[in-house]
């Protein structure tokens, strides 16, 4: 009965390589986002999608691509990899663009070596 | 841009104790504010959430305070308990426009309440 869902929950990966983070949330919601929170806890958004449609693209290196195949999931596929991107990779999602509560995964700790 | 602040960044308090936590923002432009809590290793749980017309929220023994206005939000905790220790984060969403939708994060209050 989880409400937002994110896998892998631990992912450790070299340089490099591309890699791919998926979220689904069960609770009917029509807008998802993807946050990332740094070694200093700092969260900061990076994308969010509503109705399958990309709203938020912050400043975000073009090596990030999120893909929503439908309204419950929005996957984040990360290429070529560096050191820099080690950092926790939250999921969230609210029933309207505006104005309603934020519900966020467990996170995925991207570790790059 | 909205820069959201939270004071103090780490509070040690006895069992039992009443405490609040500070939260600013420098643009009074929002359209709520919600409050998390994160444990170690974990995902963030929303605690309260508040619209940009409300003063307050209340869930057990918690109370959320918004003074819009001077951009300011407490967080008060009665009768704290070791199971409240935790990153308490603050969180503000702003009005439409090209900020559509996101939320700007304080860095946290790290909270310890020992038996």
């Amino acid at each position: 009965d989880t409400a937002v869902s994110q896998t892998p929950k631990y992912l450790v990966t070299q340089m490099g390589n591309d890699k791919s983070i998926k979220c689904e949330q069960n609770l009917g919601h029509d807008t998802m986002y993807w946050y990332k929170q740094d070694s200093k806890k700092f969260l900061k958004i990076m994308f969010s999608y509503n109705n399958k449609e990309l709203i938020i693209n912050e400043t975000v290196p073009n090596r990030f691509s999120p893909k929503s195949p439908d309204k419950a999931h929005l996957n984040l596929h990360i290429n070529s990899l560096e050191l820099g991107d080690s950092a926790v990779y939250f999921c969230a999602s609210s029933q309207v663009v505006e104005g309603y509560e934020q519900y966020f995964g467990p996170g995925t700790r991207l570790t790059v070596t | 841009k909205q820069e959201v602040t939270q004071i103090p960044a780490a509070l040690s308090v006895p069992e039992g104790e009443n405490l609040v936590l500070n939260c600013s923002f420098t643009d009074s432009a929002i359209y709520n504010l919600q409050w998390f809590r994160q444990d170690p290793g974990k995902g963030l749980t929303s605690l309260l959430l508040i619209q940009s017309s409300q003063r307050e929220q209340t869930s057990g023994r918690l109370n959320a305070s918004l003074d819009k206005s001077s951009g300011r939000s407490t967080l008060y905790i009665a009768a704290s308990q070791p199971g409240d220790s935790a990153t308490y984060l603050c969180a503000v969403r702003p009005v439409r426009g090209s900020t559509l939708g996101r939320l700007y994060f304080g860095r946290g209050t790290q909270l310890t309440v020992w038996p």
